[in-house]
């Protein structure tokens, strides 16, 4: 099975609606974080938790709220959809304590499409 | 706020040959990682290599090095005897070392499309 697992794969809806994206791992990483990624641009960090009740804006947070459930699950909710947050999702975990490395794990991303 | 940029949106390499893409990055930080990540048309993000700034010596992974210029602020990557499974888009990393240990989210380039002729 899957490390980090994210829920749907892929996701089609319209302007206005609430829509939540789902990240679950087995690593048993403290920090997890979401990333989107949009032709031509890389990746950008949207939100970030360092634990539980330890959660942080990224570079483009805007438009976006996430919840941090347990250790292992981190979401991401777009409260009122609109086209330009067509992109794709990348949900990663990583544990420094455990290599030290800052290597960031990731999951097989979420292509949503907003109409 | 750190900067990666990847000057090259696309290269193309025969097959057994070597390719070296290139990354620059801008920090004002002295302790810092840097990464090579793959991502195949299944869109999966696979790690490379990575690269601790405080260890002068370059990361190798098989076929896979870096040439780490720290006060130049370069990271490039090598591949030697690309093979077809090498195709993909490429995405140089930066992360600042967190104050509490590890970093707090990775900076990206825009990736470079790496293309192998048989």
């Amino acid at each position: 099975d899957a490390d980090v697992t994210q829920t749907p794969r892929n996701r089609i809806t319209k302007t206005g609606k609430r829509i939540m994206l789902e990240c679950s791992q087995t690593k048993g990483h403290d920090r997890m974080y979401w990333y989107r990624q949009d032709p031509g641009l890389g990746l950008r960090l949207i939100y970030y938790s360092f634990d539980v009740k330890d959660i942080n804006k990224g570079e483009i947070s805007d438009g976006y709220s996430v919840s941090r459930q347990a250790q292992a699950k981190f979401s991401l909710s777009l409260e009122s959809a609109i086209p330009n947050q067509t992109a794709l999702y990348f949900c990663a975990t990583s544990d420094p304590g455990t290599s030290g490395q800052e290597t960031q794990y990731f999951g097989p991303g979420t292509r949503l499409l907003v109409l | 706020a750190q900067t990666v940029t990847q000057s090259q949106p696309e290269m193309s390499v025969q097959e057994a040959e070597t390719v070296t893409l290139s990354c620059t990055y801008d920090t004002s930080e002295s302790d810092y990682y840097l990464f090579w990540y793959k991502q195949p048309p299944s869109r999966q993000m696979i790690l490379v290599i990575r690269q601790e700034a405080y260890k002068q010596q370059n990361a190798t992974e098989n076929r896979f090095s870096v040439n780490f210029q720290k006060a130049a602020k370069s990271f490039s990557l090598k591949i030697s005897d690309s093979q077809l499974g090498d195709a993909a888009m490429y995405f140089c990393a930066y992360a600042a070392q967190y104050s509490g240990g590890g970093a707090d989210g990775l900076t990206f380039g825009k990736g470079t499309h790496l293309i192998i002729q048989p």
